[in-house]
Parts: structure tokens; sequence; C-alpha cells
């Protein structure tokens, strides 16, 4: 079941500019993951923060988690064109071998 | 890492037909799984392949309607049954490797049900 919820649903910025977007999580979790999603095809695997990591780095993206807040946030620092896309949060239950999705937050990159 | 061929990528079906949408993966994998996304959605698990036995399926699915094979451990099919407008959707293909906990998804199929 669905259980992230991500704000904004939509973000537009200036190429150069950095993007933040947020996720909610309801139950305690094994470890939570974003992936990216390019005009609605299949979804691609960007970073994967476990329960007891606090903040994780990839290259331009940032990825902090609060499990006393049950929230987490991805930062794309210095925005490309080509980070145009969706962005989801997905979260592990500590007993659960599904992953159940967020909202979702759509990034315009303007050049 | 897995790569995934899922076919067709896309189709437009008449109401009241069926499609079959394959996934190929090119090497075994330990769990296979179908989403749905919705028009301007998320993605809703329809239920989870297993290799050899009826698939485990979500609250809301049921197998007359979205029948799922898993012949082996490398690819699956899922049939969209007497369709209707609202099955307008990307349907996605997705596999945990076991070495990874992370999914990888083949390239969807985007169906449209007239």
């Amino acid at each position: 079941s669905q259980q992230g919820e991500e704000d904004p649903q939509a973000l537009s910025i200036q190429e150069g500019e950095n993007a933040t977007m947020n996720c909610s999580y309801k139950t305690s979790i094994n470890n939570l993951q974003w992936y990216r999603q390019n005009s609605g095809r299949g979804l691609v695997h960007l970073i994967l923060i476990r329960s007891n990591e606090r903040e994780k780095h990839s290259g331009r993206l940032r990825v902090t988690l609060d499990t006393s807040k049950k929230s987490s946030s991805l930062l794309i620092t210095a925005s490309r064109a080509a980070d145009t896309a969706s962005y989801f949060c997905a979260t592990l239950g500590s007993n659960d071998y599904k992953l159940s999705f967020g909202a979702g937050t759509t990034v315009t990159v303007r050049a | 890492s897995a790569v995934i061929s899922q076919k067709p990528s896309r189709d437009i079906c008449q109401r009241g037909t069926s499609l079959t949408i394959q996934c190929q993966v090119d090497s075994q994998v330990t769990m296979m799984f179908w989403y749905r996304q919705q028009p301007g959605q998320s993605l809703t698990l329809i239920a989870t392949a297993n290799q050899g036995s009826e698939a485990t399926y979500e609250s809301g699915f049921v197998i007359d309607k979205f029948p799922i094979s898993r012949p082996n451990l490398t690819f699956s099919t899922l049939t969209v049954s007497n369709m209707s407008p609202e099955d307008s959707s990307i349907y996605l293909c997705s596999v945990l490797t076991g070495m990874d906990e992370k999914l990888f998804f083949g390239s969807g199929t985007q169906l449209s049900v007239l």
C-alpha cells in the first residue's frame, strides 16, 4: 500500500539551482529509497538510505532521513535540464519485502 | 544489476479484449513484481509473481482480472483481462536480484483502452 507522501507535488527551477523535495511516511521502515522516472517510463534507482543512517550522498544527490519525524528529503544540487523528471520515494517496511511508493514530485529544470 | 525487457512498450486496445505483457530478465532474480501507474499517479503494486506457483495479489487486485505467470526465474507475464477504459495505465515489471535491496524496472507498457 502507498504510505509515502511527497511535497511539493511539482517544482520548477532554473538550471544551476538546487531542488529539494520531501517525503513523509507512516510506519517503521528498514530503508527508504529514491527513484527517478523520465516521461512516464521505467523507474531508475537513485539512492538508498537505511533506518540507522541520517544522511547519504551520491554525486549531486544528498538524502537525509529523520526516523523520529518519519521523513526524508532529497536534494539535487546544481540542477541540469536532464534532471527534469518525476522523483518518487519508496519505503521498505521492517517486516516486509515490498516497496511502497510515495505520490512523487515532478521537477522541471528550465534552461 | 538486471536488464529487463518489457513488451509491448505501448498498445491501444478495444474494450472487452485482453492484453498480455511480457517481462524478460537477463539473469535469474529472486522476486518479480507487477505495478500499475494510473495517469498522473504513483505506483501501485498489483502482485508478486511467484516462480512455479500462483501469484500473490494485493488488496483490490484479483487473479481473474490480472492473471500472472512465472514459469522460471527470468520470465513473467501479466494479462489484463476484459479491459475497460479504467485499465488505461502504465504497467511496470520490476525485479529484486537478491544482491540488492533496490528494484530494477522494465521500461513499462503504456496501455490505452478505448
